[in-house]
């Protein structure tokens, strides 16, 4: 059992949808982290938290929009998406930010239609 | 910048054959080095790690060693089972103030057959 829990397992939403994406992680771990997996691919990096606050934006466009409401949390929203956004999303989350694993979701299937 | 390379898949063996994943990385520094597997229709999970040469991280059977001469973290296992088959993911880590930055290389698919 993953120790880092997403919700919803699926979503699918239409261009015009606005929909969030949760994650939550009960292991006292002070960086999170939200990575894109599109199909037979590796994951890519997103945004990171450290300590509630942003410290890595990838360049992602601003139809997603991260929070993190409390070191246990992190959200992901997403207004205006287009098909080719289509992917599975992971969260993550690691102890510190140097050498630390981090632990992984199971993930959001989303399917913008 | 760094960058992580890994032998392209499938890779196919039977059941109890003998597993080696190659991964070659390029970075600046020290990283840490990681090999994570995904299951189909789940996130990636963390397999083993090392932090530093020579280090060999090890866990259910897997071994990789962390080899700074030859910039290899190579994945191996004596004998597969059919429950291995997964896709694994070659990493380093750089970690600093703003987060633990993982570089993954594009991943090899293993199918074991009975």
């Amino acid at each position: 059992d993953t120790e880092v829990t997403q919700t919803p397992k699926h979503l699918v939403m239409g261009m015009t949808n606005k929909k969030s994406l949760k994650c939550e992680q009960h292991m006292g771990h002070r960086a999170m982290y939200w990575y894109k997996q599109k199909a037979k691919k590796p994951p890519e990096l997103m945004f990171v938290y450290s300590y509630e606050k942003l410290s890595i934006n990838e360049s992602v466009p601003s139809r997603f929009s991260p929070e993190c409401p409390n070191s246990s949390l992190l959200n992901l929203h997403l207004h205006a998406l287009q098909p080719e956004d289509s992917a599975l999303y992971l969260c993550a989350s690691s102890q510190d930010l140097r050498d630390s694993p981090l632990h992984f979701g199971n993930g959001t299937r989303l399917t913008v239609t | 910048g760094d960058s992580v390379t890994q032998m392209e898949g499938p890779v196919t063996l039977s059941e109890e054959a003998f597993l080696t994943i190659n991964c070659t990385y390029t970075a600046t520094g020290y990283p840490s080095l990681f090999w994570y597997v995904q299951y189909p229709g789940e996130g990636l999970q963390l397999l083993l790690k090392a932090t530093k040469a020579d280090d060999k991280g090890s866990n259910k059977g897997f071994e990789a060693t962390y080899r700074k001469e030859t910039t290899s973290f190579h994945l191996e296992k004596g004998s597969v089972q059919v429950s291995d088959s997964a896709v694994y993911f070659c990493a380093l880590g750089t970690g600093s103030n703003a987060g633990n930055m993982l570089t993954f290389g594009g991943g090899t698919r293993l199918m074991v057959k009975p």
